[in-house]
């Protein structure tokens, strides 16, 4: 059975400072993907980025980058200088390869993180 | 791209009425839809796949009769949460998945149910 576990419940940083979140998985599967979606308060799940198991390269986009590390199984997202409107709540998920168009998201608990002015 | 909408957003209704919600891919075609179940301050809870043109596929302990699902069409899914009651009440979210897209889930923006 595959398993997310985002230890973190709630972060509270202050506007500009770089905050990481972290994400450890558990899975049998040699061929999975990973993702972190943002949930700000109105509810609706953003998708920030999809990884697959053979890709390790970090990623960069903007103020958002993200640290695959299967040697640890974690896959870590940080933002750096940090805004008001980062305030959401972030789940990181894994979804299993073979199952094709079955394949289901295992979400983790998600991470509330407050960005004060 | 990958723009899904849900219908309503937001719905009070009285016990033992039934509410329909529907999700919509705007933008690509979904061949598999998801619902979800968030409560206050918890995770997604899958409650059913569907494909277009089959019969869902739901989560255990989550019942089939009560939850209908109804993927008509490549664009659409439905969600009726038949004779509701209080305890339904939850925030529902649906995702949509397209083949092009590999395993990405782009999901709606929910719906509050409030069941009085």
């Amino acid at each position: 059975a595959q398993k997310v576990t985002q230890a973190q419940t709630e972060i509270s940083v202050v506007e500009k400072e770089d905050v990481t979140l972290d994400c450890v998985y558990e899975t049998r599967d040699t061929t999975y993907y990973l993702f972190w979606y943002k949930q700000p308060p109105s509810g609706e799940l953003v998708f920030l980025i999809r990884r697959n198991s053979f890709d390790e390269q970090n990623e960069i986009s903007g103020r958002y980058s993200w640290n695959f590390q299967k040697s640890t199984s974690s896959f870590n997202f940080t933002i750096t200088a940090s805004q008001v409107v980062d305030s959401a709540v972030y789940f990181c998920a894994l979804s299993e390869a073979w199952r094709g168009a079955n394949s289901k998201l295992t979400f983790g608990k998600g991470i509330t993180l407050s960005v004060r002015p | 791209g990958a723009v899904v909408s849900q219908h309503p957003s937001r719905v009070i209704c009285k016990s033992g009425t039934s509410v329909k919600i529907e999700c919509r891919s705007l933008d690509f075609q979904a061949t598999t839809m998801f619902w979800y179940r968030q409560f206050p301050k918890q995770s997604l809870m899958l409650m059913a796949t569907s494909n277009e043109g089959s019969k869902a596929t739901y989560e255990q302990g989550v019942e089939k009769d009560k939850f209908l699902i109804n993927h008509a069409s490549l664009t659409l899914s439905t969600l009726t949460v038949t004779s509701a009651h209080p305890e339904d009440s939850s925030f529902y979210i649906c995702s949509a998945r397209a083949l092009a897209e590999g395993k990405t889930q782009y999901f709606g923006p929910g719906t509050r149910l409030l069941v009085l």
